[in-house]
């Protein structure tokens, strides 16, 4: 079965400071994709970054960067100098040959002013 | 922002009422999601279409239908609502591309009293 498993139900940091947020998955396929949304409180799920497994090179977005390990089927998302508005709920997702994205359980994240 | 759009966004009723939940998008995408999310919790994939006249169940079991008339439509019925059905329910589009990107409506939360 293909799973996604996020460890961390919640995690804080400090305003301006760097968060790691760990991802794994589980599948037999070579070529996949995989994702970061972010939740914020009452508000759209919106994409943060995404990650073809064909690349071997990390996808980064302004402040947000991955970790895309493929041996290790791991996915971490880092978020560098931290701003209030980086609070929210982040899901991590796989999307799997049928076109179904599966999606882990997700880490709350709070940023400490 | 995404043109995805999902009404009623908040609705209250009582138990054996029939409701429908409505999704539209604009972007001519093939593929439609209803996901259901309980506050600050996992989401769980329960129906979806890969284009008009095509609907599957999800990983979920619900006792929701759904239906797939015309492409930008994709409207989800509850026959007789009771409160395990309180949840938060969330649509998503996305075109047949490898990019694999949803876009979320802002979810339509429902409350079974």
């Amino acid at each position: 079965a293909q799973t996604v498993t996020q460890s961390q139900p919640e995690m804080s940091v400090q305003e301006a400071e760097t968060v790691t947020l760990s991802c794994t998955y589980d599948t037999s396929e070579s070529d996949y994709y995989l994702f970061w949304y972010k939740q914020p409180p009452s508000r759209q799920m919106i994409l943060v970054i995404r990650q073809e497994a064909y690349k071997q090179q990390n996808a980064t977005e302004n402040r947000f960067s991955v970790n895309f390990q493929k041996a290790a089927k791991s996915f971490s998302l880092k978020i560098s100098d931290s701003q209030l508005g980086d609070a929210a709920m982040y899901f991590c997702a796989y999307r799997i040959q049928d076109d179904k994205i599966i999606f882990g359980k997700g880490t709350r994240l709070h940023i400490l002013p | 922002e995404a043109d995805i759009y999902q009404t009623p966004r908040y609705l209250v009723i009582g138990t054996g009422k029939k409701i429908t939940l409505e999704c539209s998008q604009t972007m001519g995408h093939d593929k439609m999601y209803w996901y259901q999310q309980d506050p600050g919790m996992e989401l769980h994939l329960i129906h979806y279409s890969y284009g008009v006249n095509s609907t599957e169940k999800g990983d979920l079991s619900s006792e929701s239908t759904v239906s797939r008339i015309r492409t930008e439509h994709f409207p989800l019925t509850l026959e007789s609502a009771r409160p395990s059905h309180t949840s938060q329910y969330l649509c998503a589009s996305t075109l047949s591309t490898t990019t694999g990107e949803l876009f979320f409506g802002e979810g339509s939360r429902l409350t079974v009293l």
